[in-house]
């Protein structure tokens, strides 16, 4: 299961944390992504870090504002999101790798999602 | 890379849906389908082209090839609407914009 926190209203210009808690598998086989969904519109990738956390990955659109962390020990992984914009509002869905080791790049097991609102 | 799918697709109770999501030589890449129910999460349907995760019905069925890949869902029911994205990974992960299938 997956669980994500931490979403809610802010301001232009303001940051939020993201948070995913993860249970049911074991957490530092598999990376870890974010993937976000405005309202009424499609999927949109975010950002991925592999299960060590050494590797990590963010789309052009949020690169140099959002960054991604995580926690083995406590099962745990991060969206940091500075510098947010009306256009940053969304659903966002932490998703874990379909297989463990490598990075895959496909998704199967999703959270439900925690929404962020961005604005005045 | 952009992938492109239909809008929307309808299908009659107990017919064949079929969703095509369009990439230039996408037959030479891994796809992957998602299912998305009103207000829901994502779920997995198809990866790697054809293969189903556990616990998805043997109805639903992916295809690639040229530039078309192709998900089939056969004996069409209520429950399987939804949307429907493909996704591929070139560079980063790349969703098309997602098919609504309406059962009639």
């Amino acid at each position: 299961e997956l669980m994500e926190s931490g979403g809610g209203l802010v301001h232009p210009g303001g940051s939020l944390r993201l948070s995913c808690t993860a249970s049911g598998f074991t957490f530092k086989n598999f990376a870890m992504n974010w993937v976000r969904q405005a309202p009424g519109k499609g999927l949109q990738w975010v950002s991925s870090i592999s299960g060590s956390g050494r590797r990590t990955f963010v789309a052009d659109s949020v690169q140099g504002r959002f960054t991604v962390s995580r926690d083995n020990s406590n099962n745990i992984f991060f969206l940091q999101m500075n510098s947010l914009t009306a256009e940053d509002t969304a659903f966002y869905y932490c998703a874990k790798d379909h297989e463990p080791g490598n990075m895959y790049w496909y998704f199967d097991l999703w959270g439900r999602g925690t929404l962020v609102s961005v604005s005045s | 890379y952009e992938l492109t799918q239909q809008v929307s697709v309808s299908v009659a109770l107990g017919q064949t849906a079929r969703i095509t999501c369009g990439g230039s030589n996408i037959g030479l890449k891994n796809v992957h389908w998602y299912q998305q129910k009103a207000g829901q999460a994502p779920v997995l349907v198809i990866f790697r082209d054809k293969n189903r995760p556990t616990g998805i019905p043997e109805r639903f069925s992916g295809s690639n090839s040229g530039n078309t890949a192709t998900l089939t869902i056969t004996r069409a029911q209520v429950g399987d609407e939804a949307d429907y994205y493909c996704q591929l990974w070139e560079t980063n992960p790349v969703f098309g914009g997602g098919t609504r299938l309406t059962v009639l």
